[in-house]
């Protein structure tokens, strides 16, 4: 099993501003995932995020608005840029568990754009 | 369109009551999942399923992947206060790589 810690676990901002996200995985980890998900519907992937390469968007993200760092093989971080309303979201960092796919998941960051 | 077609989307019942959600592709998966997400969590695994027609039992809840590996199903007998949460499939494939195919998930609220 892997424990996942995402910082903030919830904040409110304004319109324009960026906020940064942390996820702190207690394990080596070859690939982390960042997920967007409104409240009480399913998980959309924003990206891939590979140790020493750049992350793979999924389409309808791009770097611009969603920068990912991954200094190393514990860590990551997912930026919303230029953050609108439309941004209020769920966002959730995850790791592979087995060799059957299997994620296990941060709790979460509830972000809230006014 | 999405490629795992989940129902119900929204389900309240009584304490008691048993229930079953369906997760439905035209798709073969080589595995399928279950998880459990409460408010203020992340997802959790219940059960991976990898075999067509395997039967997976996890207390109260008995989880079966079809035979073609297209679909698969999650009863729950006797329905808690604390099985109360949203309800997601997710599948994968070669075809998919690393990535997880999420169904639109069920809510589920059981009533005391």
């Amino acid at each position: 099993s892997a424990v996942i810690s995402q910082k903030p676990s919830r904040d409110i901002c304004q319109r324009g501003t960026s906020l940064t996200i942390q996820c702190q995985v207690d394990s080596q980890v070859t690939m982390m995932f960042w997920y967007r998900q409104q409240p009480g519907q399913s998980l959309t992937l924003i990206a891939t995020a590979n140790q020493g390469s750049e992350a793979t968007y999924e389409s309808g993200f791009v770097i611009d608005k969603f920068p990912i760092s991954r200094p190393n093989l514990t860590f990551s971080t997912l930026t919303v840029s230029n953050m609108s309303p439309e941004d209020s979201s769920i966002y959730l960092c995850s790791v592979n568990a087995g060799n059957t796919g299997e994620l296990f998941f941060g709790e979460g960051s509830r972000l809230t754009v006014l | 369109t999405q490629l795992l077609e989940q129902s119900p989307q929204f389900l309240s019942i009584q304490e008691g009551e048993n229930l079953t959600v369906y997760c439905n592709s035209s798709s073969v998966f080589s595995s399928l999942q279950w998880y459990r997400q409460e408010p203020g969590e992340g997802p959790v695994l219940l059960v991976t399923v990898v075999t067509g027609g395997e039967v997976k039992k996890l207390k109260r809840l008995t989880f079966q992947f079809g035979d073609a590996r297209k679909d698969s199903s999650l009863h729950i007998t006797a329905a808690q206060p604390g099985d109360t949460g949203l309800y997601l499939c997710a599948g994968a494939g070669m075809e998919y790589g690393n990535k997880l195919v999420f169904g639109a998930g069920t809510i589920l609220r059981v009533k005391s």
